[in-house]
């Protein structure tokens, strides 16, 4: 199916642990992003990508890590888990140029 | 800093009564303003994109206008299922960060029958 997918869509794990999220996008988008929502801070950027092999920070990076080795994937890694990034998390896509993004449905993580 | 404010954070509105919801912004340069629709549980679904001053856009009993200092998305006549959080966003940086996108904090909309 055409779209952006993210997997897992829930997930619950412990203090420490190594956690990866995966997003997939079949349009060949250029810039992918991943976004943590939270309630009182909306919707902040943690990293961001122009194409494959080309990745950026956004405004909440620490204790993250993204890949790009093909357009279509965007993984967010997290080394070690913490509480504090219990959070939804979402992927999105866009073409080139100031055009609008289009969202994953999300997937939720609880670090305990 | 680039900044957008959402006004009210949060709306109850009788099904068939016509209101507005505000969207400010302080941006160096505006190269779009996008207006999205999250339904609980859901990621964010896009509405419109608004590129300058007077400009509207308008789907079903939705339309979003544009100034240079704010932008308001009208609901007419609303119906339950429109009830969800509704989000504007504008792209902030540099011409190489253009991609990126600072969001409100979204009006929750809810419709009552």
């Amino acid at each position: 199916d055409a779209g952006i997918t993210q997997s897992p869509r829930y997930k619950i794990t412990e203090t420490g642990r190594q956690v990866t999220l995966m997003c997939h996008q079949t349009w060949s988008h250029s810039y992918m992003f991943w976004y943590r929502q939270d309630l009182g801070h909306g919707l902040r950027l943690i990293y961001y990508s122009a194409a494959a092999d080309i990745t950026d920070k956004g405004e909440v990076p620490d204790g993250y890590v993204v890949s790009r080795s093909k357009t279509e994937n965007f993984p967010l890694t997290l080394e070690s888990a913490t509480r504090s990034q219990t959070s939804v998390y979402f992927c999105a896509s866009s073409s080139q140029g100031p055009h609008e993004q289009f969202f994953g449905p999300g997937t939720r993580l609880t670090v305990l | 800093e680039d900044q957008v404010t959402q006004s009210p954070e949060a709306l109850r509105l009788q099904e068939g009564e016509s209101s507005s919801l505000n969207c400010s912004y302080t941006v160096s340069g505006l190269r779009g303003l996008f207006w999205y629709r999250q339904d609980p549980g859901k990621g964010p679904e896009f509405l419109f994109t608004l590129y300058s001053a007077g400009e509207e856009k308008e789907k079903e009993r939705l339309k979003a206008t544009l100034t240079k200092k704010e932008s308001f998305l009208h609901i007419t006549a609303p119906k339950p299922e429109d009830s969800a959080t509704y989000l504007c966003a504008v792209p902030t940086g540099d011409i190489q960060g253009a991609q990126k996108l600072v969001f409100g904090q979204g009006t929750r909309l809810t419709i009552n029958p």
